[in-house]
């Protein structure tokens, strides 16, 4: 079984603060994924990544930057948070064919007061 | 982007009943997915549809896909409270990452 896990599961952050919310995956998979999910907008894509030093914009990145530094690691970092990214963000990881199966992690839920 | 959307915010159905969640899409695919997700959960797939294909099953799921109309369907059959959960289809774009619709709360009662 595919397994990501996610730390902190819960953080609460003052605005201007930074945040860094990580992501491990142990199943060998080249691709991982940061989305964030908020209620009326499904799960959007914020960075991913095709491999261990590479890093990819997706379709909201402003606010975020994201790093991966092996295989297994891949953290999302608010460098100054607001309350608009109050939400809850998943990570999850891929084999390298675009139309397989994503496995994701538990989420995060983060609050910025 | 170009979104998977399904037709519905919310079912409600009683234990045993069938029920169907309908996703529609905008862009040409190779393969549409249908995911779960339990209350303070991550996403998890259910089905991967392939376009050549017009259905598939797995266990008390089926899904069926119509290329021509850019529609596909989920059914559970003899539902459980279990089965209660936010259902989402997904495709990619691009071959980069997926791109999920707003998803379908289904409600599943004793």
């Amino acid at each position: 079984e595919a397994a990501v896990t996610q730390s902190p599961r819960n953080k609460v952050a003052v605005t201007g603060g930074k945040v860094t919310l990580s992501c491990n995956q142990t199943n060998n998979h080249n691709n991982m994924y940061w989305y964030r999910q908020d209620t009326g907008h499904g799960l959007r894509l914020i960075h991913y990544s095709y491999g261990a030093g590479s890093t990819e914009k997706g379709d909201i990145p402003d606010g975020y930057k994201a790093s991966r530094p092996s295989q297994e690691n891949f953290s999302l970092i608010l460098e100054l948070a607001t309350p608009s990214q109050t939400s809850v963000y998943f990570c999850a990881s891929g084999p390298d064919r675009g139309g397989d199966t994503q496995y994701f992690g538990p989420g995060t839920r983060l609050l910025v007061l | 982007s170009q979104l998977a959307e399904e037709n519905l915010w919310a079912l409600s159905v009683h234990e045993g009943e069938s029920v169907t969640v309908n996703c529609s899409y905008k862009t040409s695919i190779t393969a549409l997915q249908w995911y779960r997700q339990k209350s303070g959960e991550g996403p998890a797939q259910l089905i991967l549809i392939r376009s050549n294909e017009r259905e598939k099953r797995n266990g008390r799921l089926r899904a069926t896909l119509d290329t021509s109309s850019q529609s596909s369907s989920l059914s559970i059959t003899a539902t459980r409270c279990e089965d209660t959960a936010v259902y989402f289809c997904a495709h990619y774009q691009g071959g980069r990452a997926l791109i999920f619709g707003t998803g379908t709360t289904v409600s599943v009662s004793p």
